[in-house]
């Protein structure tokens, strides 16, 4: 099974400030990296895609994937107490574009 | 708007209860829907791949005779846990998935509760 590696965390930053989430990842043949957040009791939910090094803004979300170093990355300016969440990164695996997931790190924003 | 409806949200049952639940993708043709399963505090993890039409496919551990799928048409798929005990009881989630590089939408999940 390839695997796709994040710290669990948790990780803490306060309001206002950027989260830097991390994530890489076994598989040097990977072409689409995801970012989904889960809240507790829920389903996930997508965040971003990228398929290209470099960076991806969306809002407040950037993406960020360096295929060369197998790493990809999210980060969330201006963070906000909604966005405690646990965050999982994933990536298609080679037969089907079923999704393999990281364990998840759990992120928590105080206010 | 949510674009995979899942069906029931939660469930509560006896020791050798089967339980069907149900996705549905809303807006699109699912080529092919995945059932997800995911224990507290655990990522998902991938239980089959299912294909419109076609027998799913199983990943590694999960038994197919236990969790039956039908995937009939391309908006609906699923999945029906025969005989469920409490190691059963967990959060299984289905996504539906179109084409190309595009990404999965997943349903709200269901809570499934062996007692």
């Amino acid at each position: 099974q390839k695997e796709v590696e994040q710290n669990s965390g948790p990780l803490s930053v306060p309001e206002g400030a950027i989260a830097s989430l991390n994530c890489t990842y076994s598989d040097r043949g990977s072409q689409s990296f995801f970012w989904y957040r889960q809240y507790s009791g829920k389903s996930p939910e997508l965040i971003m895609f990228i398929y290209s090094n470099g960076d991806k803004e969306d809002g407040r979300f950037t993406a960020q994937l360096n295929k060369a170093s197998q790493y990809v990355s999210l980060l969330i300016r201006d963070s906000q107490p909604s966005d405690s969440a646990t965050y999982l990164c994933a990536v298609f695996l080679n037969s089907g574009y079923a999704l393999n997931f990281g364990k998840g790190t759990s992120l928590l924003v105080t206010p | 708007g949510a674009v995979v409806s899942q069906h029931p949200s939660r469930v509560i049952c006896k020791s050798g209860t089967s339980v069907k639940i149900e996705c549905r993708s809303l807006d699109f043709q699912a080529t092919t829907m995945f059932w997800y399963r995911q224990f507290p505090k655990k990522s998902l993890m991938l239980m089959a791949t299912s294909n419109e039409g076609s027998k799913a496919t199983y990943e590694q551990g999960v038994e197919k005779d236990k969790f039956l799928i039908n995937h009939a048409s391309l908006t609906l798929s699923t999945l029906t846990v025969t005989s469920a005990h409490p190691e059963d009881s967990s959060f299984y989630i289905c996504s539906a998935w179109g084409q190309g590089n595009q990404p999965q939408h997943f349903g709200d999940g269901t809570r499934l509760s062996i007692l």
